[in-house]
């Protein structure tokens, strides 16, 4: 079975750093680009940041550019997301996501189950 | 960025009605445009693919529409299970974004 399961959250202080993991098992994630999406309690879905196959070529969400780094180990099959100077406002559950291109488009087709990260002093 | 709206925010309907969702981009997204349902405790769930293709498994009650900056979700027949929030979502920029939602509630 085609998985992402996400790690790394919990609760840190304004300022603060966090390191999530996104670990894919069933497939390769050196085939895929990888993005992270959020969500905080009671919101809808915000689409955070991307990475190409090779980890040559990133993109941010305006709300996290400077602050937030994606990465990944294809070796590891491993997506991460290094979130420095965290603010209340990051507060959110936060999910990995595969992106696919059917019919030439690109979509999610696979999530992770979200992990919770809490801002708070 | 390109903003997404989505109306209405929220609706109430009876199993069988017909049901529609807008979403609208703030510039044109031509048909990258992709639909997803969340339910509670669930992650969302792709529906529709360039804002007319129906994701393989979804049932054909769901239907796509629209080009440029005016879309539309229709669910034929509302059935139990589809009462969720359904969002938009544009992949025509470098920067994706997705509409705030729109929540399918039982009268």
């Amino acid at each position: 079975e085609e998985q992402l399961v996400e790690s790394g959250g919990g609760l840190v202080q304004p300022g603060g750093s966090l390191r999530l993991s996104c670990a894919a098992s069933g497939f390769s994630v050196r085939n895929y680009w990888m993005h992270w999406v959020r969500q905080a309690p009671g919101k809808g879905l915000v689409w955070v940041s991307r990475i190409n196959r090779e980890g040559s070529s990133t993109t941010y969400a305006d709300s996290v550019k400077g602050r937030f780094t994606i990465s990944r180990d294809n070796a590891k099959n491993t997506l991460y997301l290094q979130m420095n100077s965290l603010r209340a406002e990051d507060t959110a559950v936060y999910f990995c996501a595969r992106e696919i291109h059917p019919g030439g488009v690109d979509a999610f087709d696979i999530w992770g189950q979200g992990t919770v990260v809490t801002v708070s002093s | 960025d390109i903003q997404m709206t989505q109306s209405p925010a929220s609706l109430s309907a009876s199993v069988g009605d017909r049901v529609t969702i807008t979403c609208r981009a703030s510039q044109s997204i031509t048909t990258y445009l992709n639909w997803y349902q969340e339910k509670p405790g669930k992650v969302p769930k792709l529906l529709i693919f360039g804002a007319s293709s129906l994701q393989s498994g979804v049932p054909s009650r769901f239907s796509g529409s629209g080009s440029g900056t005016d879309f539309t979700l229709t669910i034929s027949s509302l059935q139990p299970e589809d009462f969720a929030t359904y969002y938009c979502q544009q992949t025509y920029s470098t920067m994706w974004t997705f509409g705030q939602g729109t929540k399918v509630e039982i009268k």
